[in-house]
């Protein structure tokens, strides 16, 4: 099973200003790697697939980066819409799996 | 616009077990692009894949679930359905059903409990 990584956990960020989260996969999943915003009493919503693909109606705020076992969501620009957690997913392999979050919070 | 919809009993006991659906509509679950799959959330905790079903007929079911999963599809009603059985407390989460990595529903809320 890949295991992924999500780092940090927490990241406490102020309105206006730039996040950058990091995911890792335990081995290679190529581009296979979706980002996933959850807010409370919601199902996630996709951002990012392909690794760096924004999906339907995501904004031009939300980036992501990377390939093999080393990826970035970046927040240029903060919204307070955006203070939520975050999910990276990689579906190369069986079992998909699903990092196990970082938390937006407002600094 | 594609729409997933969950459906099925809130409450299981313990040692029962668990049945969903999954009704689409504004697409065909036919579609031979596509996954259909479940994944779950514990309350409070993280996402885990259950399993997928493609058009052919293969599935693919998380091994530290495999043994209880069962997912199966309705062509002619346009849904597909997860059985977990034997289940226990730690089965109590949020089901979601899904489309590839895009398209979700809105999660139905499994209690285990006697």
């Amino acid at each position: 099973e890949i295991v992924m990584t999500q780092s940090p956990a927490t990241l406490s960020v102020s309105p206006g200003e730039r996040a950058t989260l990091s995911c890792r996969a335990s081995q290679s999943v190529s581009s296979n790697l979706a980002w996933y915003q959850q807010k409370p009493g919601q199902a996630p919503r996709l951002l990012i697939y392909g690794a760096s693909t924004r999906a339907t109606g995501i904004p031009a705020r939300f980036s992501g980066s990377g390939s093999g076992t080393e990826f970035t969501l970046t927040i240029s620009s903060l919204q307070s819409e955006d203070f939520a957690v975050y999910y990276c997913h990689q579906y190369n392999n069986w079992p998909r799996t699903f990092g196990q979050g970082t938390r937006l919070e407002i600094k | 616009q594609l729409q997933l919809q969950e459906s099925g009993p809130g409450l299981v006991k313990p040692s029962e077990t668990l049945s969903l659906t999954c009704t689409v509509s504004g697409g065909s679950i036919s579609s031979s692009s596509y996954s259909w799959g479940w994944i779950r959330q514990p309350p409070g905790k993280g996402l885990e894949c259950i399993g997928s079903i493609y058009y052919s007929g293969s599935t693919y079911y998380n091994p530290s679930l495999k043994s209880r999963v069962t997912i199966s599809v309705d062509t002619s009603k346009n849904q597909f359905s997860l059985k977990l059985s034997s289940v226990t407390a730690a089965d109590t989460a949020v089901y979601y059903c899904a489309r590839g990595v895009e398209h979700w529903g809105q999660g139905t809320l499994v209690t285990v409990s006697s």
